[in-house]
């Protein structure tokens, strides 16, 4: 079984302020997404990194596949209100665990004006 | 274009009911996948299907059913429903289980309470 480990689970900062979460797996995932969840609504897909070492941005958010890829993160830059909600990586499996979603515990951020 | 619906939004049952929580999608996706989402716990698999008339076990099985007769529907059914069970429950689509960089697409989620 693949496991994701996503930190903190919970995260209060205020407006203005930069914030990065972490998703930490002993395993290799062939891709992982980032999903933001709002209350009362399912996931929605953010971005998708495929390639080790790779960064991709979203306004001011970036976000990075380790290079063994095992890890990745989202740096958020001058959180606003409108951020908060909860952040879920996902990991999508080889081998034996093709295309399934392994999904981390998640983390709530609030963001106070 | 309606997306991925669920119905009902909110369920509450006795211990030992059964019942069958909806899910369809109008995108011609072959892939869909029932989640459960637990605090602190993210979503865990439960069944998914990767066509019309074929489906598998995910990482939470025990306990629900699932059958997939058309593209378009994919029902879950709780056979006994016990307390260990109440949850929200999330079916999504992809349009195919590619191995990278495909995007489910998330119902709104039933919220499922059993006393």
């Amino acid at each position: 079984t693949q496991l994701l480990e996503q930190s903190p689970q919970f995260l209060s900062i205020q407006e203005g302020e930069n914030l990065t979460v972490y998703c930490n797996s002993s395993s290799v995932f062939s891709s992982l997404q980032w999903y933001r969840q709002e209350p009362g609504e399912g996931p929605v897909l953010l971005v998708t990194v495929v390639t080790g070492g790779e960064v991709k941005k979203l306004k001011r958010l970036t976000f990075q596949f380790g290079d063994a890829r095992k890890d990745s993160s989202l740096h958020i830059t001058a959180a606003q209100p409108g951020d908060t909600g909860l952040y879920l990586c996902a990991g999508i499996g080889g081998g034996t665990s093709y295309g399934k979603l392994t999904f981390g515990q998640g983390t709530i951020l609030t963001v106070h004006p | 274009n309606a997306g991925v619906t669920q119905t009902p939004k909110f369920q509450v049952l006795k211990t030992g009911q059964s019942m069958t929580l909806q899910c369809a999608q109008d995108m011609n996706h072959e892939y869909m996948s029932w989640y459960r989402q637990d605090p602190g716990m993210g979503l865990r698999l439960i069944h998914y299907s990767v066509g019309a008339g074929i489906t598998d076990q995910g990482e939470v099985p025990n306990g629900y059913n699932v059958s997939r007769s058309t593209t378009e529907d994919f029902p879950l059914r709780l056979l006994s429903a016990a307390p260990s069970q109440t949850s929200v429950y999330f079916c999504a689509s992809s349009y195919t289980p590619t191995a990278r960089g495909r995007e489910q697409y998330f119902g709104p989620g039933t919220r499922l309470t059993v006393t």
